[in-house]
This record gives C-alpha cells, sequence and structure tokens, in this order.
C-alpha cells in the first residue's frame, strides 16, 4: 500500500522553462512535506519542505504548494537548469517521525 | 562533520551469504532510518530507531532481515540468507527534527 505516490516516473523540460512534478497521498495524519534530490550514486538530499498548515513554500526557484483537500503536493522549479537534472523524491512525515517516500520522477533538463 | 557514513558503499556476494551493511549517523542525531531503493517502491523504509531503540519494523521485508544498533554512533543491517531479489541500494540516513540526512548508500548485488 503506497502512501505517498508519484505517478511520473520521469519528466523532460527545456532549460528555462518551468518543471512541475506532482506528488499524492492518502493519509490525512501527515504534517510535513518534504522533497528531496538525488544525484546518481549518491544519497538524497534535502530540497524543501512545507508545514500541513501552510499552502505554499518558496526558496529560490524552488516552491512547493500543498492543497490538503486534494491531499496534493507539487514542486516547482523555475527557471529549470541542466543542473537540476535529478531524482527527485517528495516524503511525508507521519506523527510517529517516520518519513513515508514516493517512487521519485526522474527530471532531465535540456540544455 | 563528515555526514551519514555507510560501509561498505558496493558489496557483490552471491545468493545464501550472509551480508552485513554498517552505518555511523551524524553525531547527535536521535533518528536512524534504514531505507531501501527500488525501482516499483522507490525509497522504502525498512526500520527506524530513536534513540538506539527500534520503533517500527514493519517495512523489514522478511525474517531473513535484521538490524540493530548497539549505541548512538553505529547501526548495521543484515541479511542472513542473502537472495537475488535483495540486490538494491540501502541507505541510511539520520535525523534531528525534521531535517533528514542520508547515506551515500550501499550497492548491494546479490547473484
Amino acid at each position: 500500500d503506497q502512501q505517498v505516490k508519484q505517478n511520473s516516473p520521469s519528466l523532460s523540460v527545456q532549460e528555462g522553462r518551468i518543471s512541475i512534478l506532482n506528488c499524492d497521498y492518502t493519509n490525512s495524519m501527515f504534517d510535513y512535506f518534504l522533497w528531496y534530490k538525488k544525484y546518481p550514486a549518491e544519497g538524497p538530499t534535502f530540497l524543501i519542505s512545507i508545514s500541513s498548515i501552510k499552502d505554499k513554500n518558496e526558496d529560490g526557484r524552488f516552491t512547493v504548494f500543498l492543497n490538503k483537500s486534494a491531499k496534493h503536493l507539487s514542486l516547482h522549479i523555475v527557471p529549470s537548469q541542466p543542473g537540476d537534472s535529478a531524482v527527485y523524491f517528495c516524503a511525508a512525515k507521519s506523527n510517529t517521525g517516520k518519513l513515508i517516500f514516493g517512487q521519485g520522477t526522474t527530471l532531465q533538463v535540456k540544455p | 562533520d563528515a555526514g551519514v557514513i555507510q560501509s561498505p558503499r558496493h558489496e557483490v556476494t552471491e545468493m545464501g551469504q550472509e551480508v552485513t551493511l554498517r552505518c555511523k549517523p551524524i553525531s547527535g542525531h536521535d533518528y536512524l532510518f534504514w531505507y531501501r531503493q527500488t525501482m516499483m517502491r522507490g525509497l522504502e523504509l525498512l526500520i527506524y530507531f530513536n534513540n538506539n531503540v527500534p520503533i517500527d519494523d514493519s517495512g523489514m521485508p522478511e525474517d531473513r532481515f535484521s538490524a540493530k544498533m548497539p549505541n548512538a554512533s553505529f547501526s548495521t543491517l543484515k541479511i542472513q540468507p542473502s537472495e537475488p531479489r535483495d540486490s538494491a541500494v540501502y541507505f541510511c540516513a539520520s535525523s534531528s527534527r525534521d531535517r533528514m540526512f542520508f547515506g551515500p548508500g550501499t550497492r548491494l548485488t546479490v547473484l
């Protein structure tokens, strides 16, 4: 039972355009959401997060949106750069402290 | 701080052999997690510890998997006997509050 789902395994965008990565979750008890970025042969690294009491959090080129009624969050990257090419994982934190991750979306930004 | 340290980085073994993966978390972090990355399920939580105590091992796939955390600076994940379907990248992560830091992972190949 996948509580956090990323339904798009891959995404390809042109440099300078917007990248939108989507994530859906099923458990309404999740109270904190995060995005991690992973390059090949490295561990995932934290990118941006959002609390369930907010609907938007912005950090430079990265913005995360949360729609609690739809149990949906998205990551926007504007403008996209070739160095953004990586696997992006969304994660949700339960009140027990554990993080549950989605399957990941591979983003390719073409020059 | 050196970050989360995992060893070995790569492990190739034959079916039926015992495999032990090692992890040194970031000093001061009170949570430690073991994840497995697969194409189908993304980052799958196997087990996590809080203050060296196992909290949730519901993600451990079978009795062949076991994990220990004898002290705050060391944890092991053991597979005995190993099978080809265990081939994956295994990540250890540690956290304090809401930020989780991953190690570089151990790529396990079981022939």
